[in-house]
């Protein structure tokens, strides 16, 4: 397994600004992603950051509106520029450990934007 | 394209027994997965199933039929702390997760 944390936990921010979502790892893993996830909803892929890489962004998502580092492989970073109310969401980091490809889940960031 | 379906909500009884099915139609298939979500937390992993069949794990077990696309999760003995969503995911054949919009599951005394 692993254990996973983020910061900050919760955030309310205004319209224009950005905010960076840092994760962190207790263990070493090569793949790590990023989801949103709105109120009611499902999950939401953003990108997927592999260390060494440029992250891959899912259709919808673009880097000058999301961009991420992946410094090493214990740790993340996902910006979300130029804030609107549209990005209030739960933004969430995950990783996979091994076979079989189980995805381990950090405590999300709770972001308002007003 | 990739579609994965679920119940948006079911209802049950403390102590009883609770199928949540999930059909679904990815571009290929690396495995299915069941995630407990409680409200305001994160998904925690609870199955994984890659050949077909049953695979039992305590007071829960999932079940997969890949010719029919089609999974379950069963939870028996049901207690007030699984309420909570449970969300089906498959893995396409980019080992991507696919996920569905998940089942809120209401336990009643």
């Amino acid at each position: 397994s692993a254990v996973i944390s983020q910061k900050p936990s919760r955030d309310i921010c205004q319209r224009g600004t950005s905010l960076t979502i840092q994760c962190q790892v207790d263990s070493q893993v090569t793949m790590m992603f990023w989801y949103r996830q709105q109120p009611g909803q499902s999950l939401t892929l953003i990108a997927t950051a592999n260390q060494g890489s440029e992250a891959t962004y899912e259709s919808g998502f673009v880097i000058d509106k999301f961009p991420i580092s992946r410094p090493n492989l214990t740790f993340s970073t996902l910006t979300v520029s130029n804030m609107s109310p549209e990005d209030s969401s739960i933004y969430l980091c995950s990783v996979v450990v091994r076979d079989p490809y189980e995805q381990y889940f950090g405590p999300g960031t709770r972001l308002t934007v007003t | 394209g990739q579609n994965i379906d679920q119940p948006t909500e079911m209802t049950a009884t403390e102590g009883a027994i609770v199928q949540i099915n999930c059909t679904y139609q990815t571009s290929g298939f690396n495995g299915l997965f069941w995630y407990q979500q409680h409200a305001g937390e994160a998904p925690t992993f609870l199955s994984y199933n890659v050949l077909d069949g049953l695979e039992e794990k305590g007071r829960f077990s999932s079940f997969l039929s890949r010719s029919k696309g089609y999974s379950y999760l069963l939870l028996k003995e049901l207690q007030m702390k699984d309420s909570a969503s449970y969300l089906c995911a498959v893995m396409d054949s980019n080992y991507q997760l696919i996920w569905g919009a998940g089942t809120k599951l209401i336990i009643k005394p």
